[in-house]
């Protein structure tokens, strides 16, 4: 099953203490984005990746790392987790092509850093 | 800077009947608009697109118009069905040389299909 699966699901876990969300696709897609959704924002993208070792900040890369050094791998790393990146995380993957239309996204990453 | 607006958080439509969700957008090098549908607790996923260049597609129920004067797309729902029920995102994207797979969304618009 074509898909893009997304580990923890939920996680609470405390100021300052480094963590990873992992993200992974089964779609041999080029292209991959992880965005945040928040209550009256709509989602807004904090990284993408066009290719292996190809990343790029998008519009909230701030307090946030990513690395792609597998194609189907697309890990999102807080280094110093703050309350105010208490959010839901998407991930999402696309082939590479000219329109990009269809993003497949993952189920969501709910984090809450208190 | 919302580039991409929904500025109706919810509604609600009978069964049956016709949904009309819309979407406002300011930034004039957007070439390609989406909806995307959202259930609680999953990603979401693409319902239906448009390019600039076209002023209305079609997919079953789903109709998305397109006004580039107006700056303004909107989403019909035809018969309205309690399945539809669900958060729905417009969607827009800047294509050409600058392309780079960004998606800009709106708040979303939380649409209740009552039996």
């Amino acid at each position: 099953e074509a898909q893009v699966t997304q580990n923890p699901r939920y996680l609470i876990t405390v100021t300052g203490k480094k963590l990873t969300v992992t993200c992974s696709q089964n779609m041999n897609h080029e292209y991959m984005s992880w965005y945040r959704q928040d209550p009256g924002l709509g989602l807004r993208q904090i990284y993408y990746s066009m290719n292996v070792e190809v990343t790029d900040k998008g519009d909230v890369p701030e307090g946030y790392k990513v690395s792609r050094k597998e194609k189907r791998n697309f890990p999102l790393i807080l280094e110093s987790p703050s309350p105010n990146q208490t959010s839901l995380y998407f991930c999402a993957s696309s082939p590479m092509s000219a329109s990009y239309n269809e993003q497949f996204f993952g189920p969501g990453t709910r984090l809450t850093v208190l | 800077d919302q580039q991409v607006k929904q500025n109706s958080p919810s509604l609600s439509v009978q069964e049956g009947r016709i949904s009309i969700l819309n979407c406002d957008y300011t930034n004039s090098m957007f070439d390609y608009f989406l909806w995307y549908k959202k259930y609680p607790a999953e990603g979401p996923t693409f319902l239906i697109s448009i390019s600039s260049i076209k002023d209305k597609n079609e997919d079953g129920r789903f109709t998305v118009f397109l006004n580039k004067s107006a700056k303004h797309l909107s989403l019909h729902i035809v018969p309205s069905q309690p399945g539809d029920s669900a958060v729905y995102f417009c969607a827009a994207r800047t294509g050409g040389s600058s392309n780079t797979g960004k998606l800009i969304f709106g708040q979303g618009t939380t649409l209740q299909v009552k039996p």
